[in-house]
């Protein structure tokens, strides 16, 4: 089953406009991570947020954590072409198997040059 | 640069054959997993390993699918007999859980399975 599902589905934007994507859960979790797949590529990760975190940077990636809504954002900045690709947040459960992650249905980010 | 690597890339199968995929993870990495990825329910865990054991394979049909490592350096994926509903793609990822400080999980670049 879903964990996580992801919202917009899909995203269309301009070269430097930045692109924010959203994920909710319904679980308590260990933390929470966001990867990126490339059409016909395996997934990458990100960045990772642990569950007493609030708010993560890495480069131009921006991931906030609220607990209590049980909701994650993601945020590019500056985005780029090469940006273009799905987004997939993922959640370790609390309570779970560790290590075991639940992958939402992605978004579909376009970034137009 | 360290990669999870599948073999093979693509495969395309008459319903009723065996099929086996196979992933080599990360030197030195103690957990590898089995995804599916289909457009319909997105990105599935079918098992996953710790130190070769299987931990939790609830995600697998048992009747027709198996996982196995055989030794450290390779996990098998075997679907007998497959059916057109087996059509994927087939993601192996490893990882190296140190607490909660180094839980990422590395993909491969997938297996395309196509079952006619």
């Amino acid at each position: 089953s879903q964990q996580g599902e992801e919202d917009p589905q899909a995203l269309s934007i301009q070269e430097g406009e930045n692109a924010t994507m959203n994920c909710s859960y319904k679980t308590s979790i260990n933390n929470l991570q966001w990867y990126r797949q490339n059409s016909g590529r395996g997934l990458v990760h990100l960045i990772l947020i642990r569950s007493n975190e609030r708010e993560k940077h890495s480069g131009r990636l921006r991931v906030t954590l609220d607990t209590s809504k049980k909701s994650s954002s993601l945020l590019i900045t500056a985005s780029r072409a090469a940006d273009t690709a799905s987004y997939f947040c993922a959640t370790e459960n609390r309570g779970g198997s560790n290590y075991k992650l639940t992958f939402g249905k992605g978004t579909l980010l376009t970034v137009n040059p | 640069d360290a990669r999870v690597t599948q073999t093979p890339r693509h495969k395309v199968t008459e319903m009723g054959q065996e099929v086996t995929m196979r992933c080599q993870p990360i030197l030195g990495h103690n957990t590898v997993f089995w995804y599916r990825q289909t457009m319909m329910q997105g990105l599935e865990l079918l098992a996953y390993f710790r130190n070769r054991a299987p931990l939790d394979d609830s995600g697998m049909p048992k009747d027709r699918f198996s996982a196995e490592m055989p030794d450290a350096t390779l996990a098998t994926l075997k679907i007998q007999p497959s059916e057109p509903r087996d059509s994927a793609v087939y993601f192996c990822a490893s990882g190296e859980p140190t607490g909660s400080h180094h839980n990422e999980q590395f993909f491969g670049p997938g297996t395309r399975l196509t079952v006619l």
